[in-house]
């Protein structure tokens, strides 16, 4: 059990254009999912937490209106990467969490990662 | 605040030695979860091993082991007889209630020759 997927794996785009990557939790329901980013050689970086049917919180130095995410069902959770440049060229592992009710900590469960690289 | 250091950052080893990757974190809960991941070359983050604050016993599967420590605030990972196969970066990550977040450290890419 416990199993996220994401979608697709891997996307090469031209600088420019948007992006969307889509994360899902296939066995449970995500009350919150996470997006992370990782570049080549360093760890992984929390960029927002997402509750389903509300708006993202944003770390801070991540931009909201280039890194769009929605998370509109307790199933799925979306990444768009809008007008995206060579910098945002990098792995992105989004995460669910089942949120169960009176746990003391929520797990995550992580996604096999998408790796995007802008030309 | 949570933090997570793992001081290595690389290590190199010859098949069938053991190694011992280092975590170190900081919190101030006293309920948290530690975590291990492997990430092998493909990317995937692995699930290892989750333990939480009030459970100090070391575990053992298989070639890995843990040890946490509470009195110095650190959860080792050692790999017995080390393979090829274990070659990847490996994580520690702490979340805590308060926190609602998983902090990851700086990982340890293990490279075990042949």
């Amino acid at each position: 059990g416990a199993v996220v997927s994401q979608h697709p794996s891997r996307v090469i785009c031209k600088s420019g254009t948007s992006v969307k990557i889509e994360c899902r939790s296939l066995d449970f329901q995500a009350t919150t999912m996470f997006w992370y980013r990782q570049f080549p050689k360093q760890s992984l970086m929390l960029m927002a937490t997402s509750n389903e049917g509300s708006k993202a919180t944003y770390e801070q130095g991540v931009e909201k209106d280039k890194f769009l995410i929605n998370h509109a069902s307790l199933t799925l959770s979306t990444l768009t990467v809008t007008s995206a440049h060579p910098e945002d060229s990098s792995f992105y592992i989004c995460s669910a969490s089942p949120g169960l009710a009176g746990a003391l900590i929520n797990e995550q469960f992580f996604g096999p990662g998408t790796r995007l690289t802008v030309l | 605040a949570q933090k997570v250091t793992q001081a290595q950052t690389e290590i190199s080893v010859v098949e069938k030695e053991d190694v011992t990757l280092d975590c170190v974190y900081e919190t101030r809960d006293t309920t948290y979860y530690l975590f291990w991941y492997k990430q092998p070359p493909s990317g995937e983050l692995v699930f290892l091993i989750r333990r939480n604050s009030f459970d100090e016993q070391n575990e053992i599967s298989g070639r890995y082991s843990w040890n946490f420590q509470k009195s110095t605030s650190s959860f080792n990972f050692t790999i017995t007889a080390s393979q090829v196969v274990d070659s990847a970066v490996y994580f520690c990550s702490l979340t805590s209630g308060s926190a609602r977040q998983l902090t990851f450290g700086s990982g340890t890419q293990l490279t075990v020759l042949p």
